[in-house]
């Protein structure tokens, strides 16, 4: 199906493991874009990306990494898993600038 | 980069009753002005967006309002029913495609 997709929905993961979230976009956009959302914080932007092999940092970008070897897909890892970084994940992507931004469903995580 | 801020943070009305969300922002250079919803357990939708050579838009229920002077721009939900009960969203961001969301308006419409 088109759209945007994130995997897994939900993970649960400890303390010091890698974890990789999934983002999967079927309309060839150009930008694409991880926030993570917390009580009290809002959406707060971790990387965002202008096109394949063209990534860069947002507002909280330490403890992630991410990649664009493709178009379509945009994995954020956690390389080593840390509690602070227990929060919902949201991929979104979007044609161009100040273009609609589709969102994912997200991906609750929990570092125990 | 473009500062954005949202007020109120919270809402509370009666269903029927109208909402009105506001959104201040720095850059006059901006051109974009988007709202989004955010309905629980549910990633963001744009509802309305609006340009700035254009002073007001609707769509039903929902209108936005820019204010190119003031450097605001509102949302005006009118005859609120409890599916509007959501969180709302005016990223900004810098001249590019770093959209900042922030923390949002929790509108409550009570029944």
């Amino acid at each position: 199906d088109a759209g945007i997709t994130q995997s897994p929905r939900y993970k649960i993961t400890e303390t010091g493991r890698q974890v990789t979230l999934m983002c999967h976009q079927t309309w060839s956009h150009s930008y694409m874009f991880w926030y993570r959302q917390d009580l009290g914080h809002g959406l707060r932007l971790i990387y965002y990306s202008a096109a394949a092999d063209i990534t860069d940092k947002g507002e909280v970008p330490d403890g992630y990494v991410v990649s664009r070897s493709k178009t379509e897909n945009f994995p954020l890892t956690l390389e080593s898993a840390t509690r602070s970084q227990t929060s919902v994940y949201f991929c979104a992507s979007s044609w161009e600038t100040n273009e609609k931004l589709f969102f994912g469903s997200g991906t609750q995580l929990s570092v125990l | 980069g473009e500062n954005v801020e949202q007020h109120p943070s919270t809402l509370s009305v009666q269903e029927g009753d109208s909402a009105v969300i506001k959104c201040t922002y720095s850059d006059s250079a901006s051109n974009y002005f988007p709202w989004y919803k955010q309905e629980l357990g549910k990633g963001p939708q744009l509802i309305i967006d609006i340009r700035s050579n254009v002073g007001e838009k609707k769509d039903q229920r929902i209108a936005v309002t820019l204010n190119k002077t003031a450097k605001h721009f509102s949302l005006h939900i009118t005859e609120t029913q409890p599916e509007d009960s959501a969180v709302y969203f005016c990223p900004g961001g810098d001249s590019s495609y770093k959209l900042i969301f922030g923390s949002g308006t929790r509108l409550l419409v009570r029944p």
